[in-house]
């Protein structure tokens, strides 16, 4: 089943307890991205990748580091998370073709609390 | 920049009543406009597309035309259902090698039996 997987689906941690949330896919897709949703405020792109070792910052990246060492896995790091990244967060991926438009395939999110 | 304006919810129906969601945008270039659903605990799920003027994209009983000139994207459906309550959002990508998708805040659906 083509699909997006992350993990873990919840965690709760302490203010600058560094952590890691995993995104793969298995669609080979060339794109992905993390997006964080809060109330109010819709979605917003922290970071994104256009293929392996290219990352690039989206509209609020402060606070988080990514990599995209292989196709598949996109990370999402938290080097000293802090109670305002307390958030829903959603890894997404997409094909890149010329002059084609593909919708994103988003994975099931991932909750987050910082206390 | 690109920005996408959807109508604010909640929208409380009843079973078989007509859903508008209303979707305007602005965006440099050409724009593709996309409708997404969530439903409760789940991500996003891609509801219907359009890539360009008067192109309609439907899906599931959801409508939606892209209208160039009132650049406006709204969602229809005829008649919808219990299982149709969810959070809807309206996002654009602004094209020529642009894939970051741009989303509206959401719109809350509830339907009611």
């Amino acid at each position: 089943e083509a699909q997006v997987t992350q993990n873990p689906r919840y965690l709760i941690t302490v203010t600058g307890k560094k952590l890691t949330v995993t995104c793969s896919q298995n669609m080979n897709h060339e794109y992905m991205s993390w997006y964080r949703q809060d109330p109010g405020l819709g979605l917003r792109q922290i970071y994104y990748s256009m293929n392996v070792e290219v990352t690039d910052k989206g509209d609020v990246p402060e606070g988080y580091k990514v990599s995209r060492k292989e196709k598949r896995n996109f990370p999402l790091i938290l080097e000293s998370p802090s109670p305002n990244q307390t958030s829903l967060y959603f890894c997404a991926s997409s094909r890149i073709r010329w002059q084609e438009v593909h919708g994103y395939t988003f994975g099931s999110g991932t909750r987050l609390t910082v206390v | 920049g690109d920005s996408v304006t959807q109508m604010e919810g909640p929208v409380t129906l009843s079973e078989e009543a007509f859903l508008t969601i209303n979707c305007t945008y602005t965006a440099t270039g050409y724009p593709s406009l996309f409708w997404y659903v969530q439903y409760p605990g789940e991500g996003l799920q891609l509801l219907l597309k359009a890539t360009k003027a008067d192109d309609k994209g439907s899906n599931k009983g959801f409508e939606a035309t892209y209208r160039k000139e009132t650049t406006s994207f709204h969602l229809e459906k005829g008649s919808v259902q219990v299982s149709d309550s969810a959070v809807y959002f309206c996002a654009l990508t602004s094209g020529a090698g642009s894939y970051q998708l741009t989303f509206g805040k959401g719109t809350k659906l509830s339907v009611i039996p």
